[in-house]
């Protein structure tokens, strides 16, 4: 049974910072997706991995997929209020057509 | 493309009355999912449907519920009777799997209350 799972699951941060959120998995995987969520909002796709060593980047945030250690990571540079959200991995399934998600990262980004 | 569609966006209801929630997915999309989403239990998988069939439906919490999807644009979980730990948003996604990256396009959701 395939497992996500992400670390930190809070994460305060002062603007301007970086940080680091963690998404491991337990069985080998060829697709892996990071979501965003606002308070009170749906789920948005933020960046499709579909390799090893693909790499992602939109504005302040960076994914990278190491599938050999089943290791994603969400990197944050310089933070910014805008950032607060919950940030969620999910890894297809390679049997079958879902996705597992993880347990979801809340971010905070204080001024 | 409108997007995944879903209403109603939100409902309220007693305990005991049947709750009926509507998906219409994307178009072209192969692959529909109901989620739901509380403080308690995080997001969790409740059925997915491939080309129309159900796949899994072991995420149902129980025979309270069901769901359909009569054709490739139209989905509907259905609550009967509904009870106060039912209060949760429902969310709807859709994919292109096959073909398609395989990410996952969620409606606005439906957030129920049972009173």
């Amino acid at each position: 049974e395939l497992k996500v799972e992400q670390n930190p699951l809070f994460l305060s941060m002062q603007e301007g910072k970086n940080y680091t959120i963690y998404c491991n998995y337990s069985t080998t995987s060829d697709r892996l997706y990071w979501y965003r969520q606002d308070p009170g909002k749906s789920l948005e796709s933020l960046f499709v991995l579909l390799s090893n060593g693909a790499v992602k980047q939109e504005g302040r945030l960076m994914a990278s997929l190491d599938t050999k250690a089943r290791l994603s990571t969400l990197h944050i540079t310089a933070a910014v209020h805008d950032l607060s959200a919950t940030y969620f991995c999910a890894v297809a399934n390679t049997n079958a057509g879902k996705s597992t998600f993880g347990d979801g990262t809340t971010l905070t980004v204080k001024p | 493309d409108a997007g995944v569609i879903q209403s109603p966006r939100h409902e309220v209801t007693e305990m005991g009355q049947e709750v009926t929630l509507r998906c219409k997915p994307i178009s072209g999309h192969d692959y529909l999912f109901w989620y739901r989403q509380t403080m308690m239990r995080g997001l969790e998988l409740l059925i997915y449907f491939n080309n129309n069939v159900p796949i899994d439906d072991s995420g149902m919490p129980e025979d309270r519920f069901s769901a359909k999807m009569p054709n490739a644009s139209f989905s509907t979980l259905k609550i009967q009777p509904s009870e106060p730990r039912d209060s949760a948003v429902y969310f709807c996604a859709s994919s292109f799997r096959h073909g398609g990256t395989g990410e996952l396009f969620f409606g606005e959701g439906s957030r129920l209350t049972v009173l």
